[in-house]
């Protein structure tokens, strides 16, 4: 079975460039997670979907990030314009309900 | 808000010791969950634990939740190096916004052939 499948695996760009990270959780998964990963806050949790509706994006940091899910097997996390701070690691993570979470290899962002 | 201590931040060991790390909160938890997650890849499950003082082992890979349910420990037997990478604890809990999952900051273990 395929896991949780990110791309791009790795992203460079410049500061005040549109960055889209995309998505495809594993098939059958009701729950779609977006995290983000650094060294200093650990993983945080930026939002969440049930059934390809937004929950919770109270850890989405500011107006710069979005994040849809137009189906179930798709889901973008945009940032918009970007800056160096928004450099990390970004994860997308999958579940059913209330099981644990599959963690797809994550996009590793540098912002110049 | 809900947060996790987990400690040791780091350890290095020498291969074939036992390692042990462990994760503690002032609030109460469901759910625990240990995380693995090797370098440039995303965290794997290594062992859920559903039940206050519930024990579950995986191959070399031990854990417990704690009777309070406010902590768990992993313990990791006669270490190897595949071993090396970042563990993570989370606690998840049932209230306000469903399913809600709390990671600690991670145990980053280095093991010397």
């Amino acid at each position: 079975d395929a896991g949780v499948i990110q791309s791009p695996r790795h992203e460079v760009t410049e500061m005040g460039q549109e960055v889209t990270l995309r998505c495809k959780p594993i098939s059958g998964h009701d729950y779609l997670f977006w995290y983000r990963q650094t060294m200093m806050r650990g993983l945080e949790l930026l939002i969440y979907f049930n059934n390809n509706v937004p929950i919770d994006d109270s850890g989405m940091p500011e107006d710069r990030f979005s994040a849809k899910m137009p189906n179930a097997s798709f889901s973008t996390l945009k940032i918009q314009p970007s800056e160096p701070r928004d450099s990390a690691v970004y994860f997308c993570a999958s579940s059913l309900a209330r099981d644990y979470r599959f963690f797809g290899p994550g996009t590793r962002l540098t912002v110049l | 808000g809900q947060q996790l201590n987990q400690s040791p931040q780091s350890m290095f060991i020498q291969e074939g010791e036992d390692v042990s790390m462990n994760c503690t909160s002032s609030s109460i938890f469901n759910t625990w969950l240990w995380y693995k997650q090797d370098p440039g890849e995303g965290p794997v499950l290594l062992i859920a634990l559903y039940k206050a003082g519930e024990l579950t082992s995986n191959g070399r890979l031990t854990a417990q939740f704690g009777i309070t349910r406010k902590d768990s420990f992993l313990n990791i037997s006669a270490s190897i190096p595949s071993d090396v990478g970042i563990y993570f604890c989370a606690g998840q809990y049932y209230g306000g916004s469903q399913g809600n999952l709390i990671f600690g900051k991670g145990t980053k273990l280095s093991v010397k052939p």
